[in-house]
């Protein structure tokens, strides 16, 4: 089935940089736009932007423009996102997940990563 | 961004009861708009997508109806296990999308 598997929690210092790793499987990697999405603690969803597996072109949000980086590696069908110069406003948890219509830059998100948690913290 | 607004915030209904969650866009977005559940500790799982079309394996209690700017969820006979949050999203436009505040659904 497919699946987005993403990598642990992280603790970080402010001004710290922070790499997150979604692993895809289960279908063809370059079908599907990546988007990632954050959640802070009682706070609701807020997207982040988007990556293209195919060409490895990446979108963002303008909130976060300049200080986070989409990348893909086609031979493992792995997405990251850096997000460098963190704060305390950064502590979330941050969530990959896949467009569902293949090759639409919007859509339904599905299926999710399991979430990845991310706290800043002196 | 399209602001979206849900309620109620929380609910509480006892099992078997039906639900129903609202969704309003500030604009219209045609039939963009897919629900979720979220399951503590668990990343969200897609129940309904282009308002009203149920995703393969999701129960038939779910169900999804709206166009333009109001929407809504229902459960018809809430189970124990669809204790979660539930939120809307629309993606009417691919640079801003945006998500609903949640509904916390607890048993009675």
């Amino acid at each position: 089935q497919v699946q987005l598997v993403q990598s642990g929690a992280e603790v970080k210092k402010p001004g710290a940089s922070v790499n997150i790793s979604c692993k895809t499987s289960g279908y063809t990697f370059t079908s599907n736009y990546i988007q990632w999405v954050r959640q802070a603690p009682g706070q609701g969803l807020e997207r982040m932007g988007l990556i293209n597996p195919s060409g490895g072109y990446a979108t963002y949000a303008q909130k976060f423009q300049g200080r986070v980086t989409m990348t893909r590696d086609m031979s493992t069908s792995t997405v990251y996102m850096e997000l460098t110069g963190l704060t305390s406003e950064d502590t979330a948890v941050y969530y990959c997940a896949r467009i569902g219509p293949p090759a639409r830059t919007r859509g339904w998100f599905d299926p999710w990563g399991q979430g990845t948690l991310v706290v800043v913290s002196s | 961004d399209i602001q979206m607004t849900q309620s109620p915030s929380s609910l509480s209904a006892s099992v078997g009861e039906r639900v129903i969650i609202t969704c309003r866009a500030s604009q219209g977005i045609s039939n963009y708009l897919a629900w979720y559940q979220q399951q503590p500790g668990k990343g969200p799982k897609l129940l309904i997508y282009d308002a009203a079309t149920l995703q393969s394996g999701v129960p038939s209690r779910f169900s999804g109806s709206g166009s333009g700017t109001d929407f809504t969820l229902t459960i018809s006979g809430l189970q124990p296990e669809d204790v979660a949050t539930y939120f809307c999203q629309n993606y009417n436009t691919a640079l801003a999308l945006s998500f609903g505040g949640g509904t916390k659904v607890e048993i009675k």
